[in-house]
């Protein structure tokens, strides 16, 4: 069963540029989180879509971040314009709806690092 | 609402040693409770899971832990570590099975 696949791995961009990460989810998933990591600390939900639609989003910076699940499948986060606080890494995870495989699965991640 | 306090940011243990991890949560209702590891520049990988049962849960590579709902927590423990153990370590509560709340985590270091 193939994983979260998360890209690209690692991304540096300048503050006030825009920069987009994309999601596959575990086929069949109809949950996705999107969680940002800053060195050090836990992950925090950014937003939770089921299938395509947000569960969660009250963490989410709107003024600057976005996220969308077309289909619900796929996902793509984007930050716009980037500031130099949102160096993190994005995660990106799926799980079903089975009760006892209730987990969450995860991708490796996108480095964000912002100059 | 969850919450999850991991009590020690930092473990420093001998090899073969003993370990134990805290974990406190914070729920007004029922809560499934999860801990996973972290490897450097990886994503998060799931030790073990406490959905309901039996309170000692076993996970992979020897790690197991205990759900103590009078003293709301999930320790996690390894009778003997070993270098490969050397990680980040995040407890992790849930009470639908939908939205996760992950601990500030706990950085395990395996001391030769």
């Amino acid at each position: 069963e193939a994983g979260v696949a998360q890209s690209p791995r690692y991304k540096i961009i300048e503050k006030r540029q825009s920069v987009a990460f994309w999601c596959n989810p575990i086929s069949g998933h109809a949950t996705l989180y999107w969680y940002q990591q800053i060195l050090g600390q836990g992950p925090k939900l950014l937003i939770q879509f089921q299938n395509n639609g947000v569960v969660d989003d009250s963490q989410l910076p709107k003024d600057r971040f976005s996220a969308e699940r077309l289909k619900g499948v796929d996902s793509t986060l984007k930050i716009q314009p980037a500031k130099l606080e949102d160096s993190a890494v994005y995660l990106c995870a799926s799980s079903g709806f089975v009760f006892r495989d209730t987990e969450a699965f995860f991708g490796q991640g996108t480095r964000l690092t912002v100059v | 609402a969850q919450s999850v306090t991991q009590l020690d940011s930092q473990v420093p243990v001998f090899e073969e040693a003993p370990v134990e991890l805290r974990c406190n949560y914070s729920s007004s209702v029922s809560v499934y409770l999860f801990w996973y590891v972290q490897y450097p520049n990886q994503g998060l990988q799931l030790l073990l899971k406490y959905l309901s049962g039996s309170t000692l849960v076993k996970g992979i590579n020897g790690f197991e832990a205990e759900f103590n709902k009078s003293q709301t927590s999930f320790h996690l423990r390894k009778p003997s570590v070993h270098i490969s153990d050397t990680a980040e370590y995040f407890c992790a509560v849930t009470n639908t099975g939908n939205q996760f709340y992950f601990g500030t985590g706990t950085s395990l270091t395996v001391i030769p």
